[in-house]
């Protein structure tokens, strides 16, 4: 995998439902793996940054979990909230790329009520 | 607060003409970053700073040009050469690899 691809492209949950994202990332010269929330109008926020093989990391009902050998990372949602909604973005960056991130498209998640 | 200011947050200029979009940071973050957005595409890295007077080429550097005079300001200038330039421009700044970047709110141009 030379880019970071994200599925699905886009969910559409109730509020309640529990959710899940999957980011996939070159997993050669591997360094660093980013979760990124965007709402509508405003700038994207730093959920997450995971460095190591097992990794996971939560915030609220949001969690994550990383893995470097294969080269995937989940978001998980529990208990959708309409707040929830937004693009999630998933982001890596290799050791031989500086600080720059790869970002993939996104994951768009509308939560209705 | 600390943050990112980007200015102006939509900008119209004609074909042929130059632009420069503005970056400005107080987190006293060594690392800068500019990327654009098109429809239906990830944001893709124009160029980066890790510090002052240095930077390098992003994946779409062509067209492009930036200068890193201070630590706090990173301003991106869009030239004629840039073929396709109506997008969303998104700048960034991190601390460390390892730490999160802040970003800014944003500026849409559009060449007509």
């Amino acid at each position: 995998i030379l880019n970071v691809e994200q599925s699905p492209q886009s969910l559409h949950v109730q509020e309640g439902d529990s959710t899940n994202f999957t980011c996939s990332f070159p997993s050669s010269n591997f360094y660093a793996l980013h979760w990124y929330r965007w709402e509508t109008a405003k700038s994207p926020e730093a959920l997450f940054v995971m460095t190591l093989n097992g990794d996971e990391k939560k915030k609220g009902r949001i969690s994550a979990t990383l893995n470097t050998k294969e080269g995937y990372s989940y978001l998980y949602i529990k208990g959708s909230q309409p707040e929830d909604s937004a693009t999630y973005l998933c982001a890596s960056c290799s050791s031989n790329s500086g600080y720059a991130l790869n970002f993939g498209k996104g994951t768009s998640l509308l939560v209705t009520p | 607060d600390g943050g990112i200011t980007q200015s102006p947050k939509y900008l119209f200029r004609k074909e042929g003409q130059n632009v420069t979009l503005s970056c400005e940071q107080n987190l006293n973050h060594d690392a800068m970053y500019w990327y654009r957005q098109d429809p239906g595409q990830g944001l893709r890295l124009i160029y980066y700073s890790q510090i002052v007077n240095d930077f390098q080429k992003g994946d779409i550097a062509e067209g492009y040009s930036v200068s890193r005079e201070k630590k706090e300001s990173f301003p991106l200038t869009v030239t004629s050469a840039q073929k396709n330039p109506t997008a969303f421009y998104l700048c960034a700044s991190s601390i460390t690899r390892e730490g999160g970047y802040t970003f800014g709110s944003g500026t849409r141009l559009t060449v007509v």
